[in-house]
């Protein structure tokens, strides 16, 4: 069983609809989570990190956390060309390890 | 803009060659960490860096080596290339003071092994 398990995509979701992304992970002591953005050949940019159950809302983004199915997942509402891109999921598993997990990421594509 | 730079952007490399990649920190991060992006894939740990020693590491041979300075800048050595290593190498910028901190991530630098 992979560490952080995301589904590969692609995911295509009408402009101005809602996509979801989600993501497992396996270590049930894993503290923050995070959400990274990547556009193609470009380095991965943060959107959004959360650490404690339930949802945290940033705009037109949402994460939800429930560590009891150890689950994440990120919802973009009124989804733009511009989401276009790979999204990573990450998990930091504790206080003074800085490492971070990554799942292979979801590629998501808005269709006009 | 993260304030995290690497260098260089670019880089072709033949096998067996070595080769050394840059990272300036983020103003106020004590905390480096190095990934390594193989196409189609999500990052792979490969260290990190705190206080100038080596805590943690990923699952990379020996000939993947690194330094960090006094300025938090770092550097990540590769010996004996191999075509294998062809990869796009991130550099994250962290703080270890508190639990929930982000990691910025520089632009990469893409190594091309022939």
């Amino acid at each position: 069983q992979k560490e952080v398990e995301q589904n590969s995509g692609p995911l295509s979701v009408p402009e101005g609809a809602i996509a979801s992304l989600n993501c497992t992970y396996s270590d049930q002591g894993s503290q923050s989570f995070f959400w990274y953005r990547q556009y193609s050949g470009k380095s991965p940019e943060l959107i959004m990190f959360i650490y404690s159950n339930g949802d945290k809302e940033d705009g037109r983004f949402t994460a939800q956390l429930n560590k009891a199915s150890q689950y994440v997942s990120l919802l973009i509402r009124d989804s733009q060309p511009s989401d276009s891109a790979t999204y990573l999921c990450a998990v930091k598993p504790n206080f003074g390890n800085e490492k971070l997990t990554f799942g292979t990421g979801t590629r998501l594509t808005i269709i006009p | 803009e993260t304030g995290v730079t690497q260098s260089p952007t670019h880089l072709i490399k033949t096998r067996g060659q070595q080769v050394t990649l840059r990272c300036s920190s983020q103003s106020g991060h004590n905390t480096v960490s190095w990934y390594q992006q193989a196409l189609g894939q999500g990052p792979q740990f490969i260290f990190q860096y705190y206080r100038e020693e080596e805590n943690g590491r990923g699952n990379f041979p020996p000939r993947f080596s690194g330094l960090q300075f006094p300025n938090y800048s770092s550097e990540l050595n590769v010996n004996a290339l191999e075509l294998d290593d062809s990869a796009l190498y991130l550099c994250a910028s962290s703080s270890r003071q508190s639990l929930n901190t982000e990691a910025f991530f520089g632009q990469g630098t893409r190594l091309t092994v022939v």
